[in-house]
C-alpha cells in the first residue's frame, strides 16, 4: 500500500487562483519535502519540513508556501497561481538520520491556464 | 554551488545487453550520492546510495554504481538489462547529513528494446 499519497493527482487552475496540494504519509517520518519536476529536467526542492509546525525554504520557494500541521500531513500552497508553476509536484518523506533516502508519492500534475 | 550532470538524455539498449548510465557531479568535497528510478506515472524510487568506503555499491534489481573521486563520477551499471528496466534514471547528491535536500540531474531515459 502506498505510504506517501498526494491529492489531487491532477489539477487545472486559472491564473491568479489559489491551489493547495496535499500530502499524507504513513511512514512516521519526521522529514517531508516538496519537489517540482519540469519536463526533461530533474527535481528541484521547493519547501521542506523537519516536523509538525515547522517549514523551511528550499531552493525555489518563491510563489509557494508550505504547511505542516501534523506528522502525517504536509501541504504546498500556491496563493496566486501563475502559468510558470505548471509542473508535476512530488511529495516525499524521509527518516531522521537516513540521508537522501526518500520515499516519494506518485506526483500531482498541475496545469495553470 | 553543487551540481549533477547526466550527459546522456536518452539511452537505448537491447534486452540482455550491458548498461552504463553516466553521472558527473560538481562539489568541493565528497558528497553523498544516489541513483533513483522513475517508472511511468510513478514517483521516484531509490536504487542505491553511496556514503563512503567501498567505491562500488550494490543496489536493488542487480544494479550497481561506482564512485570515482578523481573523475567526480558515479556511473550506474547493470550486466544484463530487462525490458522492465525501461524508465527514467536520476542521479542525485546531498551535501549534508540527515537531510533529504537533494540536487538532481536532469535524468536519462532508458529504453530497452526486446
Amino acid at each position: 500500500e502506498a505510504a506517501v499519497t498526494q491529492s489531487p493527482r491532477n489539477k487545472v487552475a486559472v491564473t491568479g487562483g489559489k491551489v493547495t496540494l496535499s500530502c499524507n504519509q504513513t511512514n512516521n517520518h519526521n522529514n517531508m519535502y516538496w519537489y517540482r519536476q519540469d519536463t526533461g529536467h530533474g527535481l528541484r526542492l521547493i519547501h521542506y519540513s523537519y516536523g509538525a509546525g515547522s517549514t523551511e525554504k528550499g531552493d525555489i520557494p518563491d510563489g509557494y508556501k508550505a504547511s505542516r500541521p501534523s506528522q502525517e500531513n504536509f501541504s504546498l500552497i500556491l496563493e496566486l497561481a501563475t502559468p510558470s508553476q505548471t509542473s508535476v509536484y512530488f511529495c516525499a518523506s524521509g527518516a531522521t538520520g537516513h540521508t537522501g533516502q526518500l520515499y516519494f508519492g506518485e506526483g500531482s500534475k498541475l496545469t495553470v491556464l | 554551488a553543487q551540481s549533477v550532470t547526466q550527459p546522456d538524455a536518452r539511452v537505448t539498449v537491447s534486452e540482455g545487453a550491458s548498461l552504463q548510465l553516466r553521472c558527473k557531479y560538481s562539489y568541493s568535497a565528497t558528497p553523498y550520492l544516489f541513483w533513483y528510478v522513475q517508472y511511468p506515472r510513478q514517483g521516484l524510487q531509490l536504487l542505491l546510495k553511496y556514503y563512503s568506503g567501498d567505491p562500488v555499491v550494490q543496489g536493488v534489481n542487480s544494479f550497481e554504481a561506482e564512485f570515482s573521486k578523481s573523475n567526480s563520477s558515479f556511473h550506474l551499471q547493470k550486466a544484463s538489462v530487462h525490458w522492465s528496466d525501461s524508465a527514467v534514471y536520476f542521479c542525485a547528491l546531498s551535501i549534508g547529513t540527515n537531510t533529504g535536500k537533494l540536487t538532481f540531474g536532469d535524468g536519462t531515459v532508458l529504453t530497452v528494446k526486446p
